[in-house]
C-alpha cells in the first residue's frame, strides 16, 4: 500500500508556483521524500528528492515540514507543460532494491 | 547516453500467449523495477531486482515472470495466466544510494 496521500487533482494558473502536497504521516526516519511526474503516455519523470532539508533544483523547491509528517512540491512559475501527473514517495535510499509503491498522484493542469 | 530502453513500444498479443517485454539499461544501476499502469491508475508493482540472480515480488506479481542474468537486463515476460494482461508496463532503475529512479518509456500492451 502506499505510504503517502495526495490530492487527486489541483489547478494552477501558467505564470504562477504551483504548490502540490503530500502527507506521509507513518515516514520513518531512514525514509526520502521522493517527487516524480508524468505526463500523458511517457514513463515517469524524475524530479526531486530530500530527507530534511529543504531542497532545489532547476525543476521545483521541496519543502518538507519538521516533523517530516508532510511534504510540498514547489514549482516555482508553472508553465503549460508542467501539467502532468505529479506523485509523491517515500523510500529508504541505502538499502538496495526497495519495495516502492506509487498512489495514485496528484493531476496538476496549468491554465493559460 | 545513458537510459534505460523498453522494446517493443506497442505489442499486440492474443489471448493465451506469452509474451515478453525487454528492459535495459546503461546506466550501471544495481536495482531494477517493472510497474504496471492501467487507464487513469496509479503504478503497481510487478517485480524487483537488487541483484544479478535476485528479485523479489512486488503486489501484482502472479501471472508474471522475470529474470536477471545480466546487470543491465530486467526483462518481463506476461504469461498467459495473467488475467488482464492489457496494460502500459514501464520498467525503472535505480543506484544503490540515495538516487531516485529511471523510467523508461513503457510499453503498451494490447491483448486481443
Amino acid at each position: 500500500d502506499a505510504k503517502t496521500t495526495q490530492p487527486p487533482s489541483m489547478d494552477c494558473a501558467e505564470g504562477r508556483a504551483a504548490n502540490l502536497p503530500c502527507n506521509h504521516s507513518t515516514i520513518s526516519g531512514n525514509e526520502y521524500v521522493y517527487w516524480y511526474r508524468q505526463i500523458h503516455s511517457q514513463g515517469p519523470q524524475y524530479i526531486i528528492h530530500g530527507l530534511k532539508n529543504n531542497e532545489t533544483n532547476e525543476m521545483a523547491s521541496l519543502i518538507i515540514t519538521e516533523d517530516r509528517k508532510s511534504s510540498t512540491l514547489i514549482l516555482p512559475h508553472a508553465t503549460l507543460r508542467d501539467t502532468a501527473v505529479y506523485y509523491c514517495i517515500v523510500s529508504p535510499a541505502f538499502q538496495g532494491a526497495q519495495k516502492l509503491v506509487f498512489g495514485q498522484g496528484t493531476r496538476l493542469t496549468i491554465n493559460p | 547516453d545513458g537510459g534505460i530502453t523498453q522494446s517493443p513500444k506497442y505489442l499486440f498479443r492474443k489471448e493465451g500467449q506469452n509474451v515478453t517485454l525487454s528492459c535495459e539499461q546503461n546506466l550501471n544501476h544495481d536495482a531494477m523495477y517493472w510497474y504496471r499502469q492501467d487507464p487513469g491508475q496509479g503504478l503497481r508493482l510487478i517485480y524487483y531486482s537488487q541483484i544479478v540472480n535476485d528479485f523479489q515480488k512486488g503486489d501484482i506479481a502472479e501471472g508474471y515472470s522475470v529474470s536477471r542474468e545480466k546487470k543491465e537486463s530486467f526483462p518481463l515476460t506476461v504469461t498467459s495466466a495473467q488475467k488482464n494482461p492489457t496494460a502500459f508496463y514501464l520498467c525503472a532503475s535505480r543506484r544503490e544510494s540515495a538516487g531516485g529512479l529511471f523510467f523508461g518509456e513503457g510499453s503498451r500492451l494490447t491483448v486481443l
